[in-house]
């Protein structure tokens, strides 16, 4: 079974540049998770789709980032424009279903580095 | 609201030791749920354990066992006789039932087994 798949694993813009991350979740899946994740720190869910729906999207700062999740399935992750304190790995997630028991399997993210 | 701490930062053994991981958890919800991630260099988050607030049996597997004590709000994770390739991130998070699918993660322990 393919794993949560994410590209680029690496990117480096400078500040106010916008940059674009893609995420393709375990097929059948239907919850897709963004998590960002800074140096020395645990994963903080930026947004949570549950098919295309947003269901969870609190921690997002709406004014600079915006999430899609088109047909379900790809989703991708835009900030427009970027600020030094966004460098940061941003991971993607998924699970079978969006319930509090239920692991998450991860890809294994994008490094983002602004200057 | 949920809150994870771990408060050991970095831990250093040699290996064949025996290690303890630290994690406790805040919660005001009586139904939540208890995981621990593994994050090796690579970057993906490997999914390990899952316990729910009602089992509070201890499990065991292989080399890995987890001690789930809901009176000091804790859900330690020990690795008998370490190995190199234990050395990674690890990370305790907690999902609350009603907050489906919304994990809160620690800041994770390091672990460095040397040889």
């Amino acid at each position: 079974e393919a794993g949560v798949a994410q590209s680029p694993r690496y990117k480096i813009i400078e500040k106010r540049q916008s940059v674009a991350f893609w995420c393709n979740p375990i097929s059948g899946h239907a919850t897709l998770y963004w998590y960002q994740q800074i140096l020395g720190q645990g994963p903080k869910l930026l947004i949570q789709f549950q098919n295309n729906g947003v269901v969870d999207d609190s921690q997002l700062p709406k004014d600079r980032f915006s999430a899609e999740r088109l047909k379900g399935v790809d989703s991708t992750l835009k900030i427009q424009p970027a600020k030094l304190e966004d460098s940061a790995v941003y991971l993607c997630a998924s699970s079978s279903m969006g319930h509090a028991n239920t692991e998450a399997f991860f890809g294994q993210g994008t490094r983002l580095t602004v200057v | 609201a949920q809150k994870v701490t771990q408060a050991q930062t970095e831990i250093s053994v040699v290996e064949k030791e025996d290690v303890t991981l630290d994690c406790v958890y805040e919660t005001r919800d009586t139904t939540y749920y208890l995981f621990w991630y593994k994050q090796p260099p690579s970057g993906e988050l490997v999914f390990l354990i899952r316990r729910n607030s009602f089992d509070e049996q201890n499990e065991i597997s292989g080399r890995y066992s987890w001690n789930f004590q809901k009176s000091t709000s804790s859900f330690n994770f020990t690795i008998t006789a370490s190995q190199v390739v234990d050395s990674a991130v690890y990370f305790c998070a907690l999902s609350e039932e009603k907050n489906a699918g919304k994990s809160t993660f620690g800041d994770g322990t390091t672990l460095t087994v040397k040889p």
